[in-house]
């Protein structure tokens, strides 16, 4: 089924670990974005991408790193994880903005990430 | 700074009510304001969207109503039904810088039967 698959869909990570959230859309969408999302606080966006090789911060960067070397994937790299990093992460594509009728974008079923 | 300001934070109705929902926004550039409908374990799911040359726009139950001089819009959700039971988020947009996302709190809305 066509849409945006984040994984693993659960993880545990210990202080100062890094590891990689991965996603992948096969919807040929140009923008990508990552958010996270945390009680009474909506979703905040972490970090962007406009088009492959092309990214940028959003309103929470600091403790997160991206890159994007195709359409399809848009890693999301924790470099040392933080209890403050305990959160659902939610990746996320669309089309570009006038290049269909309604382009919103498609979320992911997230990654839920916990930091002891 | 939160330039998306979402209230109520949980709303209770009666199956066949109505449920609002509102959401004020700071920045005068956005222009592209949609709404979110999420289920326990799942993400966002797109609902309905608005940009500002227009004040209402209806699909189904579900109607946007859009002040841009107030800097307000607000959810309708005419004949609530129990499956209408979700958290609701507004969000707003400025398509021409990068269509990044600025979210509301949400709103956990409860449908009783």
């Amino acid at each position: 089924n066509a849409g945006v698959t984040q994984t693993p869909k659960f993880q545990v990570l210990k202080t100062g670990q890094s590891m990689t959230l991965q996603c992948a859309q096969d919807m040929n969408h140009e923008y990508m974005s990552w958010y996270r999302q945390d009680p009474g606080m909506g979703l905040r966006l972490i970090h962007y991408s406009v088009g492959a090789g092309i990214t940028d911060q959003g309103e929470v960067p600091n403790g997160y790193n991206v890159s994007r070397s195709t359409t399809e994937d848009f890693p999301l790299r924790l470099l040392s994880a933080a209890p403050s990093q305990t959160s659902v992460y939610f990746c996320a594509s669309s089309y570009r903005p006038g290049t269909v009728p309604n382009y919103g974008y498609t979320f992911g079923s997230g990654t839920r990430l916990t930091v002891v | 700074q939160q330039q998306v300001k979402q209230s109520p934070q949980s709303l209770i109705v009666q199956k066949g009510g109505i449920s609002i929902i509102n959401c004020a926004y700071e920045n005068t550039a956005f222009d592209y304001f949609p709404w979110y409908q999420q289920f326990p374990g799942k993400g966002p799911a797109l609902l309905i969207a608005i940009r500002p040359d227009v004040s209402e726009k209806k699909e189904g139950r579900f109607t946007i109503s859009f002040n841009k001089s107030a800097k307000q819009f607000s959810l309708h959700i005419m004949d609530s039904q129990p499956g209408d039971s979700a958290t609701y988020f507004c969000a707003a947009s400025f398509e021409a810088a990068g269509n990044k996302l600025t979210f509301g709190g949400g709103t956990r809305v409860l449908v009783k039967p």
